[in-house]
């Protein structure tokens, strides 16, 4: 069964303070890894697509990297307006040739404070 | 930025209510969602759309509830009989090529009381 587990489940950081989210995941084929953002009351918000092992993207603070295993969301010296809540989704390979659905870990919920 | 619409924003309705909630995906775009996310809880797939037909369902998605695209621009989930159970965040979603980086609405928080 696909799944996916992100830690940890909150992070607490001074602006400025640099740090790692971690999301493990296990998937019969792994068509690609997502981030997301959340924040309150709203819905996710698109941030990266990884596809495999070794991959990287950037955005702003943001760096998402990727391996056969795990993906880790890099947050360097991050500022308030960062805080939300970091989920990531896995997408497998369907064999019946519809496009596989998204599954989602719980996410982990960032409070940067000045 | 182009950007998927839900309305209501929220709607609390009765135990054994229908409810229609209603989304106005991206123009271009061919591949529509709902999701759902409980209070705390994980974002859950429920259905996907696709060539007017639903191309995959979860568990959660029994004979209570139901996806329509009625006409060019709107993408509905109706549940006939709610329950309890039911109150969540629903996100509507869609996406250009069914790969993952779907763009989500704001969603409709539904309350069954």
């Amino acid at each position: 069964e696909d799944q996916v587990t992100q830690s940890p489940e909150a992070l607490r950081l001074q602006e400025g303070e640099s740090s790692s989210l971690n999301c493990s995941y296990t998937v019969s084929g792994l068509r690609g890894l997502f981030w997301y953002r959340q924040d309150p009351g709203k819905g996710p918000e698109f941030l990266f697509t990884l596809y495999s092992a070794g991959e990287e993207k950037e955005k702003e603070r943001l760096k998402a990297t990727l391996t056969k295993k795990e993906s880790f969301l890099h947050i360097t010296a991050p500022k308030p307006e960062d805080s939300a809540t970091y989920l990531c989704a896995v997408q497998s390979f369907n064999y019946g040739g519809s496009q596989g659905n998204l599954i989602f870990g719980k996410g982990t919920k960032l409070s940067v404070k000045p | 930025e182009p950007e998927v619409t839900q309305t209501p924003s929220h709607q609390v309705t009765q135990m054994g209510q229908e409810v229609i909630l209603r989304c106005v995906p991206i123009s271009n775009h061919l591949y529509f969602y709902w999701y759902r996310q409980i209070l705390g809880q994980k974002v859950e797939f429920l259905v996907s759309f696709y060539n007017n037909e639903i191309s995959e369902k979860s568990e959660i998605f029994d004979d209570q509830f139901s996806v329509e695209r009625p006409d060019g621009s709107n993408f509905t989930l109706k549940i006939r009989s709610t329950k309890l159970e039911d109150s969540a965040m629903y996100f509507c979603a869609s996406s250009g090529d069914g790969v993952g980086g779907y763009t989500f609405g704001s969603g409709t928080r539904l309350t069954v009381v």
